[in-house]
């Protein structure tokens, strides 16, 4: 069964202090694994589409990372502005039309 | 311009009421979604439109009825609703259902309450 989950659950850093949030995914063939962020009450907003193992995609200080298995979403040197819940998501080959989501990451960011 | 436009932002409504969800988007996309998301956790698909035809329904009950009038255009029809399904809905589109690339764009969201 296609799966994604996300770890951790809620990390709070301090501001400048780096970090990486984690999805790691169980799929029958990968057609793309995707990173958004979702501030409270909003839509999420996409951020990365990751195709192939050993990808990398940069966005301002955030920088993701695939695997095989899991995929890395790096935070360097956090604003406060990050604070956001990131939530990973795959779309498989066996169902063009669906996309899984993880359970999220709620990121929280203190001055 | 990568935008899906929602209305309204936020809807409150009595179980006997009739009501409806609206969302656009111009970007030419071919395949459009609704979503369900209730606080803390990751968004539920309700339904997939695909070239303007119904896709996918996962499953969701018939007092929630979705229409495709165009390509740009997604309605969710709600009527008869309990409490429980208060919820954020999110209507989302992408390129296609086919195409390599699969991300999806999302709106902001229509804030439902079911009193």
């Amino acid at each position: 069964e296609d799966q994604v989950t996300q770890s951790p659950e809620a990390l709070r850093l301090q501001e400048g202090e780096s970090s990486s949030l984690n999805c790691s995914y169980t799929v029958s063939g990968l057609r793309g694994l995707f990173w958004y962020r979702q501030d409270p009450g909003k839509g999420p907003e996409f951020l990365f589409t990751l195709y192939s193992a050993g990808e990398e995609k940069e966005k301002e200080r955030l920088k993701a990372t695939l695997t095989k298995k899991e995929s890395f979403l790096h935070i360097t040197a956090p604003k406060p502005e990050d604070s956001a819940t990131y939530l990973c998501a795959v779309r498989p080959y066996s169902s063009a039309s669906k996309i899984i989501f993880g359970s999220g990451t709620r990121l929280s960011i203190r001055p | 311009d990568t935008e899906v436009t929602q209305t309204p932002k936020h809807l409150v409504m009595g179980m006997t009421n009739k009501k409806s969800l609206k969302c656009e988007q111009h970007m030419g996309h071919r395949a459009m979604y609704w979503y369900k998301q209730k606080a803390k956790k990751p968004p539920e698909l309700m339904f997939v439109y695909s070239y303007e035809k119904l896709s996918i329904n996962e499953s969701v009950p018939s007092r929630f009825s979705p229409e495709c009038p165009n390509s740009s255009l997604l309605n969710l029809h709600l009527h008869a609703l309990q409490p429980e399904d208060s919820a954020l809905y999110l209507c989302a589109s992408s390129q296609d259902l086919a195409g390599l690339t699969g991300e999806l764009f999302f709106g902001e969201g229509s804030r439902l309450t079911v009193l």
